[in-house]
């Protein structure tokens, strides 16, 4: 299987776009995936397939993929996305997670 | 509404078979093209994934894991087990299962590979 590399964390202050990256060498012929953690809950699926956004994920979650990189953007920032992020994309055969990226809200 | 619910031990020791059990609702592991995945997350560090099982029984594990897992469903009773084989300290975690949604389109249902929603997660320490 391969790697997915995130950046450890990312800090915006309320109102600002956060940009948070996942590289890896397969996501040219890969969908990927992101989720949001909070402390102590489950992971949520904010973005699937690249750049689609499930029911009930506000729209200032989006996503988008160039080449080995794909970016999960958040438009005006609000304190409750202050939160973990996690990249996910998968081969034939296994899934992979990134290591994720912890957003902080100034 | 989908929800699934882990359960097994919360305390084991080292070199144990841990047995994790996934209950879930609102789908049918029947269903084509519908999987449920074990994912887990040693405290302050990343979701790894284990292991994944289709509705066909089409398994897939973790590469740097596989001999020690092993993961089968129980349609009729809603449930996936997952076991893992000679459990170390450095296995503590919370397990969570998922639920991974089938594709629909040109007339067919298509594997997806990945997950929503979640189970609550279960906490499970390796300890004598």
């Amino acid at each position: 299987s391969y790697e997915l590399t995130q950046p450890p964390s990312v800090s915006v202050s309320p109102g600002q776009t956060a940009r948070i990256t996942c590289s890896g060498d397969a996501l040219p012929k890969q969908y990927a995936y992101w989720y949001q953690q909070k402390p102590g809950q489950a992971p949520v699926l904010v973005i699937y397939k690249d750049s689609e956004r499930p029911s009930g994920i506000p729209e200032r979650f989006s996503g988008s993929s160039s080449g080995t990189t794909v970016t999960l953007t958040i438009s005006g920032v609000q304190a409750e996305d202050e939160a973990d992020y996690y990249c996910q994309s998968a081969d034939s055969s296994s899934v992979v997670f990134g290591g994720g990226t912890k957003l902080t809200v100034l | 509404q989908i929800t699934l619910k882990e359960s097994g031990p919360t305390l084991v020791k080292p070199t144990q078979t841990l047995t994790l059990t996934c209950t879930f609702s609102g789908f049918s592991l029947s269903t084509s093209g519908v999987g449920v995945g074990w994912i887990r997350q040693p405290p302050g560090k990343a979701l790894e994934w284990l292991a994944l099982i289709y509705w066909d029984d089409d398994k897939r594990y973790s590469p740097s894991l596989k001999s020690r897992l092993t993961i089968t469903k129980d349609t009729s009773k809603n449930q996936v087990v997952l076991t893992m084989t000679n459990m170390d300290p450095v296995d503590t975690a919370t397990y969570y299962c998922a639920h991974s949604p089938y594709y629909y389109g040109s007339g067919s249902y298509y594997k997806n590979d990945w997950f929503d929603p979640w189970g609550q997660g279960t906490l499970v320490t390796v300890s004598s």
